[in-house]
């Protein structure tokens, strides 16, 4: 089955900086690939997704890009806030099914 | 208001007791979920549901059983908990079953002693 890799398990950052955030992907059939923000004692909440027919999505301060030769999508969050302070979730699933796999989380603190 | 709800939030049991988890949503969305999140491991799929009585096997099903009798309301059900069976629970919604923005609740923290 699918499995995705998250590659940093904590970062930090100071406010105003960018921040980055890699993951890999084993299933070339996986084509949507959403991220999640946990804040503490909270469930996820969805923030952004990308799907295989594009490379590039933005919505205001964050960026996805997508890699499918290299299995690879990545997050970055411009302009850093406090608030951005976070678990972060990479995931993915194929076409046509909501199963998501999702990867072991980022620990993103932003320093003030 | 858009809202996944999840009780009891915290709950502490006996192993071999049985644990009863519940979840609703106030959207209408057919496809409900199940997952545990576990340090290290982010968070697994447990069962989907794609409407009522129509429930499918997610990665870690085994212990676990689920109950949709009402659109609205999703239930995880642990018969005899083993105490790895420890972990924090999230129940989710979507509108459909394919490539949908997922709601979470905010989670049951369990414990099996």
């Amino acid at each position: 089955g699918e499995k995705v890799e998250q590659h940093e398990s904590t970062l930090s950052v100071r406010e105003g900086d960018s921040a980055v955030i890699n993951c890999t992907y084993t299933d070339t059939a996986s084509s949507y690939f959403p991220w999640y923000k946990q804040e503490a004692g909270k469930g996820l909440h969805f923030v952004i997704d990308i799907r295989s027919n594009v490379d590039r999505k933005q919505s205001q301060r964050l960026i996805v890009l997508l890699d499918k030769k290299a299995k690879r999508f990545s997050l970055h969050i411009t302009a850093t806030q406090p608030e951005d302070s976070a678990i972060y979730f990479c995931a993915a699933a194929t076409g046509g099914n909501n199963k998501l796999t999702f990867g072991q989380g980022t620990v993103l603190s932003v320093i003030p | 208001d858009m809202k996944v709800t999840q009780m009891p939030r915290y709950l502490i049991k006996r192993m071999g007791e049985n644990v009863l988890l519940e979840c609703g949503q106030d959207m209408s969305h057919e496809t409900m979920y199940w997952y545990r999140q576990d340090p290290g491991l982010g968070l697994q799929l447990i069962y989907i549901s794609y409407d009522v009585d129509s429930n499918s096997e997610g990665d870690i099903p085994k212990g676990y059983r689920v109950s949709r009798k009402k659109r609205e309301h999703f239930s995880l059900i642990l018969d005899s908990a083993k105490t790895n069976q420890t972990s924090v629970y999230f129940c989710a919604s979507s509108l459909g079953p394919s490539a949908e923005t997922l709601y979470f609740g905010s989670g049951t923290r369990l414990t099996v002693l």
